[in-house]
């Protein structure tokens, strides 16, 4: 079965600075993978998708994310944060073919002025 | 396009107490779930559906049923709530033609004392 570790359940970032979420997949065929993000109160929004395309995505705000298959990561970056930037951001997983998703436990970005 | 619509939004219920979770969707979407989230944990697959009449069971289906009688609509039974049923619960659709992106609603934030 597919699944996501994103390492760091906290991560603080000064405003202006690069976004970097880590995220790192299992999957027996080839994935389809995807970054959400959730600000409070609110349900899931997609920011980006990789589904066996290019593998520099491009997002949502100005995220992106690289496939890297050697690596199974899917790392999102974003080279410049903002305050609106701060919010809960959960990687996931899907497994071609099939719509279980399967996701991470979530990074909490903190934006510092 | 309404999109996924959950109801109610929020919910109290006594220890014991069954009630019904609906989801609807517009999107004419095959594959509907459900998920909980609680902190630290991600989202976890509850129940799922690929189409009408067909169901099945994701991670934790303990104490839940569903049931698919039409392609929109897509309501969580809670048979005898329990604390540990304490979550925030997103229906989420999505459709093969649309690599699985999952589309998520508001959530519905259950108190179960």
């Amino acid at each position: 079965a597919q699944s996501v570790t994103q390492l760091g359940s906290h991560v603080s970032v000064s405003e202006g600075a690069l976004v970097l979420l880590r995220c790192n997949y299992s999957s027996s065929v080839p994935p389809y993978l995807f970054w959400y993000v959730q600000y409070p109160n609110q349900g899931l929004q997609l920011l980006l998708k990789y589904t066996s395309a290019a593998t520099l995505v491009k997002g949502i705000n100005g995220f992106e994310a690289e496939f890297k298959k050697s690596e199974t990561s899917f790392h999102l970056t974003k080279p410049s944060a903002h305050m609106s930037d701060a919010a809960e951001y959960f990687c996931a997983v899907s497994e071609y073919g099939n719509n279980r998703l399967a996701f991470g436990k979530g990074n909490q970005v903190v934006v510092i002025p | 396009n309404a999109g996924v619509t959950q109801t109610p939004k929020f919910q109290v219920l006594k220890t014991g107490q069954s009630m019904t979770l609906q989801c609807a969707q517009d999107m004419n979407h095959e594959y509907m779930s459900w998920y909980r989230q609680d902190p630290g944990m991600g989202l976890r697959l509850i129940h799922y559906s690929v189409g009408a009449g067909i169901t099945d069971q994701g991670e934790v289906p303990n104490g839940y049923n569903v049931s698919r009688s039409t392609t929109e609509d897509f309501p969580l039974r809670l048979l005898s709530a329990a604390p540990s049923q304490t979550s925030v619960y997103f229906c989420a659709s999505s459709s093969p033609t649309e690599a699985y992106e999952q589309y998520f609603g508001p959530g519905t934030r259950l108190t179960v004392t």
